[in-house]
């Protein structure tokens, strides 16, 4: 159980293209939905959380009109990255939990901006 | 501040030896603990967790992690190692009663000889 679907697991776009991730909780209702940013060979770093119906809730230095976040439904929330750049290449990640649950994580998405 | 620590960034160990990986946190409150583990170019799973009760905690895979408050460390250990235990190893810490906001160690990377 508890099985988070990340979509697409890779991605190479030109730049100043807007680029979607999804993420999707198949056997469980995420009540909320987190996205991180993992550069090379280091650790996880929280973008923002998000909770269904409701705004995104945005780390410090983490530009919400850059990294558009929409959580429509309990099992689905997507992350567009609007006018991609270069420095925007990364591997994201996104993870889910029901109420008080550990979170699951999705395989992760590497987007390569060229 | 809320942090983990991770002091070892790489550990190589032979297939069969013992293992330890040192997690260090610093947390205002009662902490949720966490041990993920990566392979390279995917998500995390979740190898155990602490909440409260019985310190030593078992997980998957053979793994098991002991929560020392004075210490104010979670290290993860497994009697012996297999060569499919090579991976990113992330010690995490949420808040008390939730698991929101995760914050993540640095990693250390496990490379396990024949």
């Amino acid at each position: 159980g508890a099985v988070v679907s990340q979509h697409p697991s890779r991605v190479i776009c030109k730049s100043g293209t807007s680029v979607k991730i999804e993420c999707r909780s198949l056997d469980f209702q995420a009540t909320t939905m987190f996205w991180y940013r993992q550069f090379p060979k280091q650790s996880l770093m929280l973008m923002a959380t998000s909770n269904e119906g409701s705004k995104a809730t945005y780390e410090q230095g983490v530009e919400k009109d850059k990294f558009l976040i929409n959580h429509a439904s309990l099992t689905l929330s997507t992350l567009t990255v609007t006018s991609a750049h270069p420095e925007d290449s990364s591997f994201y990640i996104c993870s889910a939990t029901e109420g008080s649950q550990p979170q699951h994580f999705g395989d992760g998405t590497r987007l390569s901006i060229l | 501040a809320q942090s983990v620590t991770q002091p070892d960034i790489h550990i190589t160990v032979s297939e069969g030896a013992s293992l330890e990986l040192r997690c260090n946190y610093s947390y205002g409150a009662t902490p949720y603990l966490f041990w993920y583990v990566q392979s390279p170019g995917q998500g995390l799973q979740l190898l155990l967790k602490y909440f409260s009760g019985d310190t030593l905690v078992q997980g998957i895979k053979g793994f098991e992690a002991e929560f020392k408050r004075s210490q104010s460390s979670f290290n993860l250990r497994k009697p012996s190692v297999h060569w499919s235990d090579a991976a990113e190893y992330f010690c995490a810490v949420g808040r008390a009663y939730n698991t929101d906001k995760l914050i993540f160690g640095t990693g250390t990377r496990l490379q396990v000889f024949p």
